[in-house]
């Protein structure tokens, strides 16, 4: 079992649809990141976060710390947000980051 | 502003060829690491640098050496190069392990 697991696997949604991608992890963290991946490989960082809840525009990110988990929201969701969506977590033990296997999202107009 | 340049985007080596993936960050970040991404994976840390001079391995080093003179760049060279060494590969930097990381473009590497 991977220690960094991603729900789903693949999303697709209409334009203007709410969106959430779950990540769940089996391994004591420090931190979280969500990462963006665009159709052309570019990876953008988008939140890091140790508890609670951030917001940047559009996307919210939330954690559950107890519960090893944490959410990516995207609302009013827009072609532009297509992408593959990962999540990492920094491991308290290792001081290193794990992957997820990433949450391809296609949103259609 | 630049970020994190790599260099090539694209590169076809024969197998036993070996070649240099460039980068180079100009944010004066101390942190820089190299990763490969497979299919059906997270990505995986090859090595890793907290400054100039200083290197270690990460999860996945074997066929792979870095170097660190500079601050600027973290070239990352394959030996000889295997087709299990098809990836493609990320270079990111931050200022330190603990903060946001800044992905290049990355390289998509084909060994045939």
């Amino acid at each position: 079992k991977n220690e960094v697991e991603q729900s789903p696997q693949n999303l697709t949604a209409q334009e203007g649809e709410f969106i959430t991608i779950n990540c769940s992890y089996s391994v004591g963290i420090s931190a979280l990141h969500w990462l963006q991946q665009h159709p052309g490989g570019g990876i953008v960082s988008l939140f890091m976060l140790s508890s609670g809840k951030k917001k940047h525009g559009r996307l919210i990110a939330t954690i559950n710390i107890q519960e090893k988990h944490s959410s990516l929201h995207i609302t009013a969701s827009h072609p532009r947000d297509s992408a593959v969506y990962i999540c990492a977590v920094r491991s308290y033990n290792t001081d290193k980051l794990i992957f997820g296997t990433g949450t391809r999202l296609q949103v259609f107009p | 502003n630049a970020g994190v340049t790599q260099t090539p985007k694209f590169q076809v080596l024969k197998t036993g060829q070996s070649m240099t993936l460039q980068c180079a960050q100009d944010m004066n970040h101390e942190y820089m690491s190299w990763y490969r991404q497979d299919p059906g994976m997270g990505l995986r840390l090859i090595h890793y640098s907290v400054g100039a001079g200083i290197t270690d391995q990460g999860e996945v080093p074997n066929g792979y050496n870095v170097s660190r003179s500079t601050t600027e760049d973290f070239p990352l060279r394959l030996l000889s190069a295997a087709p299990s060494q098809t990836s493609v590969y990320f270079c990111a930097s931050s200022q330190t392990e603990y903060t946001e990381a800044f992905f290049g473009q990355g390289t998509r590497l084909t060994v045939v």
